[in-house]
């Protein structure tokens, strides 16, 4: 079975500045896609960024980007320019060869400091 | 575009009774929907797949008679808590897919649902 580890409960960050989560995953597939989701206070789950594991080249979306490494097995957010919008849990989801049946990670609170 | 919504958004029902929840895609056909749920300070975990027109597939642990899952239509899924218990208490969020192109889920805002 697929497995999704965030190893950080908790991050912070000031304003304006540069963050980064953490993610690993453990699957036996080739073909896969991760994704990063955004869930605010209000609970709604908003995707930010897609990886699809075929494409060597990392996503970008905006000050959002991610670095893949497939060979470790990681999938780590970079968040540049902090903002106070960006205060919200982060969940890691391997997705399997279709994008289907999400498993995600424990998530990350990000808290962003003025 | 791509919206999903879920109704009702908060519900309290007392032990013994059924609840059901539902989930629409107000602007896209969903082929397949997801049911997952979220302890308070966890993560989502997937309970089912629903395909319109066919039965969930359940994962495992989740009992497939206390949770009936229901997708009749291309726009609309339904949970129903059968005889819930207060350890059913739970945030329950549905996502949709529609067909081919994009792998992406799009997300319901959830039902928080209290029993008593």
């Amino acid at each position: 079975a697929q497995t999704v580890t965030q190893s950080q409960p908790e991050m912070s960050v000031q304003e304006a500045e540069t963050v980064t989560l953490s993610c690993t995953y453990d699957t036996s597939e080739s073909d896969y896609y991760l994704f990063w989701y955004k869930q605010p206070p209000s609970r709604q789950m908003i995707l930010v960024i897609r990886q699809e594991a075929y494409k060597q080249q990392n996503a970008t979306e905006n000050r959002f980007s991610v670095n893949f490494q497939k060979a470790a097995k990681s999938f780590s957010l970079k968040i540049s320019d902090s903002q106070l919008g960006d205060a919200a849990m982060y969940f890691c989801a391997y997705g399997g060869e279709y994008g289907n049946k999400l498993v995600f990670g424990a998530g990350t609170i990000l808290r962003v400091k003025s | 575009g791509a919206v999903v919504s879920q109704h009702p958004s908060r519900v309290i029902c007392k032990s013994g009774t059924s609840v059901k929840i539902e989930c629409r895609s107000l602007d896209f056909q969903a082929t397949t929907m997801f049911w997952y749920r979220q302890f308070p300070k966890q993560s989502l975990m997937l309970m089912a797949t629903s395909n319109e027109g066919s039965k969930a597939t359940y994962e495992q642990g989740v009992e497939k008679d206390k949770f009936l899952i229901n997708h009749a239509s291309l726009t609309l899924s339904t949970l129903t808590v059968t005889s819930a218990h207060p350890e059913d208490s739970s945030f329950y969020i549905c996502s949709a897919r529609t067909a081919g192109g994009s792998y992406e889920q799009y997300f319901g805002p959830g039902t928080r649902l209290t029993v008593t």
